[in-house]
């Protein structure tokens, strides 16, 4: 399966400030997904990144808050902007793995990164 | 509104038990069924996926689908305390559409 890094792991951060993350596939993909998963609840899609073109986001999730860039088929970044201790979070880039025959699709997830925001 | 409903639990069973996992969802025409493990500090990692009205083993886990009743649930058998964690239940509505994603049932493997 794809294997993605990503960084950084975790990070805090004053209220105000922005923070990058990255995420790097050992393959070529066409979709990275970008979650955010918060204490306790499960994964919510922010938006989904095609190199080549704008990302599309979800409802609730907007480009000025987390802008996100796709420069090639193997790398992401999603920007935290003008964070609030509201966005303290675990961060979580995805690729679509298509499988084997021994291996079922599925999404593969990076590590996460997690965020605090004080 | 595409939604997915499991237990929050958490759901104890002792070493050994079969552990039932259980998931419902909206969307009468979805296509595509997946169970994620989540370690605690850790992210998902796929376990299966099912297409077809039935059983589907692999090893300790037998996914069941029922289309009709709009349920999906997972079985581990023989449970141990290394699959006490959070899972997932996630559904693809339709093709080329994005993964919606159950608020995950922890389970609790007793000693």
């Amino acid at each position: 399966s794809a294997v993605i890094s990503q960084k950084p792991s975790r990070d805090i951060c004053q209220r105000g400030t922005s923070l990058t993350i990255q995420c790097q596939v050992d393959s070529q993909v066409t979709m990275m997904f970008w979650y955010r998963q918060q204490p306790g609840q499960s994964l919510t899609l922010i938006a989904t990144a095609n190199q080549g073109s704008e990302a599309t986001y979800e409802s609730g999730f907007v480009i000025d808050k987390f802008p996100i860039s796709r420069p090639n088929l193997t790398f992401s970044t999603l920007t935290v902007s003008n964070m609030s201790p509201e966005d303290s979070s675990i961060y979580l880039c995805s690729v679509e793995d298509l499988g084997t025959p021994t291996r079922n699709y599925g999404y593969t997830f990076g590590s996460g990164t997690r965020l605090t925001v004080v | 509104q595409k939604e997915v409903e499991q237990n929050s639990g958490p759901l104890s069973v002792p070493e050994g038990a079969i552990a039932s996992l259980n998931c419902t969802y909206s969307d009468r025409g979805s296509q595509s069924f997946f169970w994620y493990r989540q370690y605690s500090g850790k992210s998902p990692e796929l376990i299966m996926s099912i297409y077809s009205n039935g059983d589907k083993e692999d090893g300790r886990f037998t996914a069941q689908l029922n289309k009709a009743s709009q349920y999906v649930s997972l079985l581990i058998r023989d449970s141990q305390p290394s699959d006490s964690a959070t899972y997932l239940c996630a559904v693809n509505p339709w093709y080329g559409q994005n993964f919606v994603f159950g608020p995950g049932t922890r389970l609790s493997v007793l000693p």
